[in-house]
């Protein structure tokens, strides 16, 4: 049963533009998110994370928003560049019952010049 | 400080075999996690390593198993292969292994079986 779920498999951008990608979750003990950048022959790499007692994070051009009561997340990356290209993973986790990534099935971003 | 290492990066079995996946996490890490990655599942949690002790176990069948050494080296094993474990076999360390922990990642074992 898939408790983190990423709807859109595939998201082209232009070079400059915003980029957002989007996670629901359905287990309301995750307290806890994160987001990953796979490239292809390597592995996930981290990017930012937030905590549910906040909505908003931000590092450099990537910010995520977390909506609790809708069980949403986003990423977005403003601007968008061609070596942001990569598969994003949404992953979240209950942090006082073990260390166990749930992760989305992913988002692959193309950022075309 | 250099990143994980998994080993070896490719693997190719036949169905009933065994095969025994290596992960060195970053120098001084102590928690080991693994993950197995399909098309269909995504990523999905195998089981997590401190200090020695198997701390957290995902929905895996008993042929799925692992240890950890005391420099915090792991392995994995996977006993009788079947056609459906040919994946990509993750391997992530950090370094207190808490829940809000980085966790970095390794390149992976890819692993077909025939």
């Amino acid at each position: 049963d898939q408790q983190v779920k990423q709807n859109s498999p595939s998201l082209s951008v232009q070079e400059g533009r915003i980029s957002i990608l989007n996670c629901d979750y359905t287990n309301s003990m995750f307290d806890y998110f994160l987001w990953y950048k796979k490239y292809p022959a390597e592995g996930p790499t981290f990017l930012i994370s937030i905590s549910s007692i906040k909505d908003k994070n931000e590092d450099g051009r990537f910010t995520v928003f977390l909506n609790k009561s809708a069980k949403h997340l986003s990423l977005h990356i403003v601007p968008s560049q061609p070596g942001d290209s990569a598969v994003y993973f949404c992953a979240a986790i209950v942090s006082n019952s073990g260390y166990a990534l749930n992760f989305g099935k992913g988002t692959s971003l193309l950022v075309t010049p | 400080k250099a990143g994980v290492t998994q080993t070896p990066r490719y693997l190719i079995k036949t169905r009933g075999q065994q095969v025994t996946l290596s992960c060195s996490p970053i120098s001084g890490h102590r928690s080991v996690s693994w993950y197995q990655q399909t098309p269909g599942q995504g990523l999905q949690f195998l089981f997590e390593y401190f200090s020695e002790t198997q701390r957290n176990k995902g929905n895996f069948p008993g042929r799925f198993s692992g240890r950890q050494f005391s420099n915090s080296r792991s392995e994995m094993n996977v006993s009788t292969l079947e056609l459906g474990d040919s994946a990509l076999y993750l391997c992530a360390s950090s370094s207190w292994g808490g829940s809000t922990d980085t966790q970095y990642f390794g390149p992976g074992t890819r692993l077909t079986v025939l």
